[in-house]
């Protein structure tokens, strides 16, 4: 069974705060996303990945950064958290090759309050 | 850029139909898809459409595209309680990433 496991499920920081978001997937994916849902607004994507090491700007990537250091993981760091980010969290993962669906296999949310 | 619209509520009562639409920006959509999530949860697949495709059903499920006027619409038959959830559309383009509407949140009456 595919499984997307994000680290927190709940959080609270302080304003300022380093704030490290986990993602592990299993399933051999090379492609990574990390999206914020806030209400009214859907989704939106912060980074994604290709591949180990690489990274890509999404849409609101400001305040925000990743890392991928092995294919499996790929964190979200806020290097100083601040109120505005206050947000659930989606990590989602699915296959390279393009001549696939490009379905995404989500995690199941980290839900970040920042004070 | 792909941009995604979606309305944000609907009501239906328990066993009636409900029909939920989308419209998309970007022609080259190769796939659009239906994600549903569950209160406290992530996004789960539910269907998906190929772009050559104006219809697929897949049990109580029946999806509509309308290539001309990018149009997208998901036709759930038989709505149950466990139908209660948000329901996104999302489309991808050629470079794998998913443009995702807003989402729309589906209350069933028992």
């Amino acid at each position: 069974d595919v499984k997307v496991t994000q680290s927190s499920r709940y959080l609270v920081k302080r304003t300022g705060e380093k704030v490290f978001l986990e993602c592990v997937q299993d399933m051999d994916h090379e492609n990574m996303f990390w999206y914020r849902q806030d209400p009214g607004l859907g989704l939106r994507l912060i980074y994604f990945s290709y591949d180990v090491k690489m990274k890509e700007k999404g849409d609101i990537p400001e305040g925000y950064s990743v890392s991928r250091e092995k294919k499996e993981r790929f964190s979200l760091i806020l290097e100083s958290a601040s109120t505005n980010q206050t947000s659930m969290y989606l990590c989602a993962s699915s296959y390279g090759n393009s001549g696939n669906t490009g379905e995404l296999f989500f995690g199941e949310g980290s839900r970040l309050t920042v004070l | 850029g792909e941009d995604v619209e979606q309305s944000l509520f609907l009501s239906v009562r328990e066993g009636d139909s409900s029909v939920i639409n989308c419209t998309y920006t970007d022609s080259s959509s190769t796939y659009l898809y239906w994600y549903k999530q569950e209160p406290g949860a992530g996004l789960q697949l539910l269907t998906y459409i190929f772009s050559n495709m104006d219809m697929k059903q897949d049990q109580r499920l029946t999806v509509l595209l309308n290539k001309k006027d990018k149009h997208l619409s998901l036709r759930i038959a038989d709505t149950q309680t466990g139908d209660s959830a948000i329901y996104f559309c999302a489309e991808r383009s050629g470079n794998n990433r998913l443009a995702f509407g807003k989402g729309n949140q589906v209350v069933v009456i028992p």
